[in-house]
Protein backbone atom coordinates (compact mmCIF):
# COMPACT_ATOMS: atom_id res chain seq x y z
CA UNK A 1 0.00 0.00 0.00
CA UNK A 2 1.11 3.49 -1.01
CA UNK A 3 2.04 5.78 1.76
CA UNK A 4 0.22 8.55 0.00
CA UNK A 5 -2.82 8.17 -2.20
CA UNK A 6 -3.98 10.67 -4.06
CA UNK A 7 -7.60 10.65 -6.01
CA UNK A 8 -6.85 9.68 -9.51
CA UNK A 9 -8.94 12.35 -11.74
CA UNK A 10 -8.92 13.16 -14.56
CA UNK A 11 -10.83 15.89 -13.81
CA UNK A 12 -13.10 18.31 -15.88
CA UNK A 13 -14.67 21.71 -14.34
CA UNK A 14 -16.40 24.54 -16.17
CA UNK A 15 -15.01 28.14 -15.83
CA UNK A 16 -15.64 29.37 -12.13
CA UNK A 17 -16.40 25.84 -10.58
CA UNK A 18 -15.17 24.89 -7.26
CA UNK A 19 -12.09 22.47 -7.33
CA UNK A 20 -11.27 20.21 -4.58
CA UNK A 21 -8.58 18.22 -4.92
CA UNK A 22 -7.78 15.28 -2.39
CA UNK A 23 -4.96 12.93 -1.09
CA UNK A 24 -4.56 10.68 2.39
CA UNK A 25 -2.10 9.21 3.61
CA UNK A 26 -1.12 6.54 6.12
CA UNK A 27 2.00 7.20 7.79
CA UNK A 28 1.30 9.41 11.25
CA UNK A 29 4.66 11.17 10.86
CA UNK A 30 4.30 13.45 8.13
CA UNK A 31 4.46 17.12 9.28
CA UNK A 32 5.03 19.01 6.22
CA UNK A 33 2.46 19.10 3.51
CA UNK A 34 2.67 20.33 -0.06
CA UNK A 35 0.62 21.12 -3.27
CA UNK A 36 2.46 20.95 -6.71
CA UNK A 37 1.62 22.18 -9.77
CA UNK A 38 2.27 21.06 -13.29
CA UNK A 39 1.81 22.17 -16.23
CA UNK A 40 1.96 20.07 -19.31
CA UNK A 41 5.80 19.60 -20.42
CA UNK A 42 7.37 21.27 -17.29
CA UNK A 43 8.73 20.53 -13.71
CA UNK A 44 6.81 20.71 -10.56
CA UNK A 45 6.15 24.18 -8.79
CA UNK A 46 5.41 24.43 -5.71
CA UNK A 47 1.26 25.95 -4.98
CA UNK A 48 1.09 26.03 -1.42
CA UNK A 49 2.45 24.59 2.00
CA UNK A 50 1.56 24.35 5.16
CA UNK A 51 3.04 22.76 8.22
CA UNK A 52 0.64 20.31 10.51
CA UNK A 53 -2.88 20.62 10.81
CA UNK A 54 -5.08 23.52 9.89
CA UNK A 55 -6.20 26.21 6.44
CA UNK A 56 -4.18 28.51 4.74
CA UNK A 57 -5.21 30.10 2.28
CA UNK A 58 -3.44 32.07 -1.55
CA UNK A 59 -5.66 34.38 -3.60
CA UNK A 60 -8.66 32.00 -4.93
CA UNK A 61 -6.38 28.44 -3.39
CA UNK A 62 -7.41 26.79 -0.11
CA UNK A 63 -5.35 23.93 1.72
CA UNK A 64 -6.13 22.38 4.17
CA UNK A 65 -4.73 19.43 6.58
CA UNK A 66 -6.74 17.38 8.96
CA UNK A 67 -3.90 15.13 10.63
CA UNK A 68 -6.52 13.64 12.68
CA UNK A 69 -8.07 12.05 9.27
CA UNK A 70 -4.66 11.69 7.54
CA UNK A 71 -6.23 13.67 4.99
CA UNK A 72 -5.29 16.88 3.07
CA UNK A 73 -7.14 18.87 0.40
CA UNK A 74 -5.98 21.97 -2.29
CA UNK A 75 -9.54 23.96 -3.19
CA UNK A 76 -9.68 25.99 -5.78
CA UNK A 77 -12.24 28.94 -5.83
CA UNK A 78 -13.37 30.58 -9.08
CA UNK A 79 -11.49 28.10 -11.43
CA UNK A 80 -9.56 29.33 -14.73
CA UNK A 81 -8.65 27.74 -18.05
CA UNK A 82 -5.29 28.75 -16.58
CA UNK A 83 -5.42 26.30 -13.55
CA UNK A 84 -5.26 23.28 -16.13
CA UNK A 85 -2.85 21.41 -14.86
CA UNK A 86 -1.71 18.51 -12.89
CA UNK A 87 -1.58 18.60 -9.11
CA UNK A 88 0.54 16.52 -7.13
CA UNK A 89 0.50 16.59 -3.40
CA UNK A 90 3.23 15.54 -1.74
CA UNK A 91 4.83 15.37 2.33
CA UNK A 92 7.58 14.80 4.68
CA UNK A 93 8.38 14.38 7.91
CA UNK A 94 11.20 16.79 8.39
CA UNK A 95 13.37 19.28 6.79
CA UNK A 96 16.68 17.75 7.64
CA UNK A 97 15.31 14.91 5.76
CA UNK A 98 14.74 16.41 2.29
CA UNK A 99 12.57 13.59 1.42
CA UNK A 100 8.84 14.08 0.19
CA UNK A 101 6.73 11.41 -0.61
CA UNK A 102 4.54 12.49 -3.75
CA UNK A 103 1.04 11.46 -4.74
CA UNK A 104 0.76 10.24 -7.81
CA UNK A 105 -1.07 13.75 -9.41
CA UNK A 106 -4.77 14.36 -10.25
CA UNK A 107 -5.10 15.92 -13.79
CA UNK A 108 -7.34 18.99 -14.15
CA UNK A 109 -9.38 20.64 -17.02
CA UNK A 110 -10.86 23.70 -16.69
CA UNK A 111 -12.85 24.69 -20.09
CA UNK A 112 -14.00 27.85 -21.00
CA UNK B 1 14.62 32.83 -8.05
CA UNK B 2 15.83 29.53 -8.05
CA UNK B 3 17.24 27.70 -10.95
CA UNK B 4 17.19 24.24 -11.89
CA UNK B 5 18.48 23.37 -15.16
CA UNK B 6 18.80 19.60 -17.22
CA UNK B 7 21.19 19.13 -19.52
CA UNK B 8 18.93 18.16 -22.75
CA UNK B 9 14.59 18.26 -23.15
CA UNK B 10 14.70 15.48 -25.25
CA UNK B 11 16.86 12.45 -25.58
CA UNK B 12 16.89 9.46 -28.02
CA UNK B 13 19.41 6.51 -27.52
CA UNK B 14 19.80 3.03 -27.99
CA UNK B 15 19.28 -0.03 -25.98
CA UNK B 16 22.62 -0.70 -24.30
CA UNK B 17 23.92 2.72 -24.60
CA UNK B 18 25.24 4.33 -21.73
CA UNK B 19 23.34 7.63 -21.12
CA UNK B 20 24.30 10.78 -18.49
CA UNK B 21 21.88 13.05 -17.41
CA UNK B 22 22.78 16.19 -15.94
CA UNK B 23 21.61 18.82 -13.57
CA UNK B 24 22.92 21.99 -11.95
CA UNK B 25 21.32 24.12 -9.73
CA UNK B 26 22.35 27.57 -8.85
CA UNK B 27 20.99 28.04 -5.34
CA UNK B 28 23.57 26.12 -3.37
CA UNK B 29 21.23 23.69 -2.09
CA UNK B 30 21.96 20.29 -0.02
CA UNK B 31 20.12 17.94 -1.21
CA UNK B 32 19.75 17.26 -4.94
CA UNK B 33 17.14 14.44 -6.27
CA UNK B 34 16.65 12.40 -9.27
CA UNK B 35 13.24 11.24 -9.95
CA UNK B 36 11.21 9.22 -13.27
CA UNK B 37 7.33 10.42 -14.13
CA UNK B 38 5.27 7.86 -15.80
CA UNK B 39 1.69 7.90 -16.33
CA UNK B 40 -0.18 6.22 -13.75
CA UNK B 41 2.93 5.64 -11.28
CA UNK B 42 3.63 9.30 -10.80
CA UNK B 43 6.61 10.39 -9.63
CA UNK B 44 9.30 7.86 -8.14
CA UNK B 45 12.54 8.47 -6.47
CA UNK B 46 15.45 7.27 -7.80
CA UNK B 47 18.56 8.50 -5.77
CA UNK B 48 19.46 11.52 -4.30
CA UNK B 49 22.18 13.14 -2.56
CA UNK B 50 22.31 15.24 0.89
CA UNK B 51 26.04 16.48 0.39
CA UNK B 52 28.45 16.10 -2.20
CA UNK B 53 29.76 12.88 -2.71
CA UNK B 54 27.30 11.21 -1.26
CA UNK B 55 24.21 9.29 -2.10
CA UNK B 56 21.38 7.70 -0.95
CA UNK B 57 18.77 5.11 -3.07
CA UNK B 58 15.47 5.97 -3.57
CA UNK B 59 12.82 3.81 -4.08
CA UNK B 60 13.64 2.60 -7.98
CA UNK B 61 17.68 2.82 -7.94
CA UNK B 62 18.31 -0.37 -9.87
CA UNK B 63 19.81 0.22 -13.49
CA UNK B 64 20.83 3.46 -12.60
CA UNK B 65 23.86 5.18 -10.66
CA UNK B 66 24.77 9.10 -9.80
CA UNK B 67 27.38 11.40 -9.40
CA UNK B 68 27.64 14.12 -7.14
CA UNK B 69 31.75 15.44 -7.35
CA UNK B 70 30.33 19.30 -6.71
CA UNK B 71 27.29 20.66 -4.74
CA UNK B 72 25.67 22.20 -7.53
CA UNK B 73 26.05 19.24 -10.04
CA UNK B 74 23.50 16.02 -9.77
CA UNK B 75 24.48 13.46 -12.61
CA UNK B 76 22.00 10.25 -13.45
CA UNK B 77 23.72 7.86 -15.15
CA UNK B 78 22.00 4.64 -17.30
CA UNK B 79 24.54 1.82 -17.33
CA UNK B 80 23.26 0.14 -19.92
CA UNK B 81 20.08 1.98 -21.12
CA UNK B 82 16.61 -0.73 -21.70
CA UNK B 83 13.60 0.15 -23.62
CA UNK B 84 11.72 0.13 -19.93
CA UNK B 85 13.60 3.02 -19.02
CA UNK B 86 11.91 5.12 -21.39
CA UNK B 87 10.41 8.12 -19.19
CA UNK B 88 10.46 11.75 -17.70
CA UNK B 89 13.21 12.65 -15.50
CA UNK B 90 13.29 14.81 -13.47
CA UNK B 91 15.85 16.80 -11.14
CA UNK B 92 14.93 18.39 -8.04
CA UNK B 93 16.93 20.08 -5.14
CA UNK B 94 16.06 21.75 -1.80
CA UNK B 95 17.62 23.14 1.33
CA UNK B 96 18.55 20.83 4.06
CA UNK B 97 17.13 22.20 7.40
CA UNK B 98 15.43 25.02 6.03
CA UNK B 99 11.67 26.20 7.16
CA UNK B 100 9.88 24.41 4.35
CA UNK B 101 10.72 21.25 2.44
CA UNK B 102 10.27 22.38 -1.29
CA UNK B 103 11.30 21.03 -3.53
CA UNK B 104 12.64 23.04 -7.06
CA UNK B 105 12.19 20.47 -10.17
CA UNK B 106 14.23 21.00 -13.49
CA UNK B 107 12.20 20.96 -16.66
CA UNK B 108 12.78 17.77 -16.83
CA UNK B 109 14.11 15.33 -20.35
CA UNK B 110 12.28 13.52 -21.74
CA UNK B 111 14.02 9.93 -22.80
CA UNK B 112 13.15 7.35 -25.13
CA UNK B 113 14.83 4.18 -25.36
CA UNK B 114 14.92 2.50 -28.89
Amino acid sequence: QKEVEQDPGPLSVPEGAIVSLNCTYSNSAFQYFMWYRQYSRKGPELLMYTYSSGNKEDGRFTAQVDKSSKYISLFIRDSQPSDSATYLCAMSRNTNAGKSTFGDGTTLTVKP
Amino acid sequence: DVKVTQSSRYLVKRTGEKVFLECVQDMDHENMFWYRQDPGLGLRLIYFSYDVKMKEKGDIPEGYSVSREKKERFSLILESASTNQTSMYLCASSVRGGSTDTQYFGPGTRLTVL
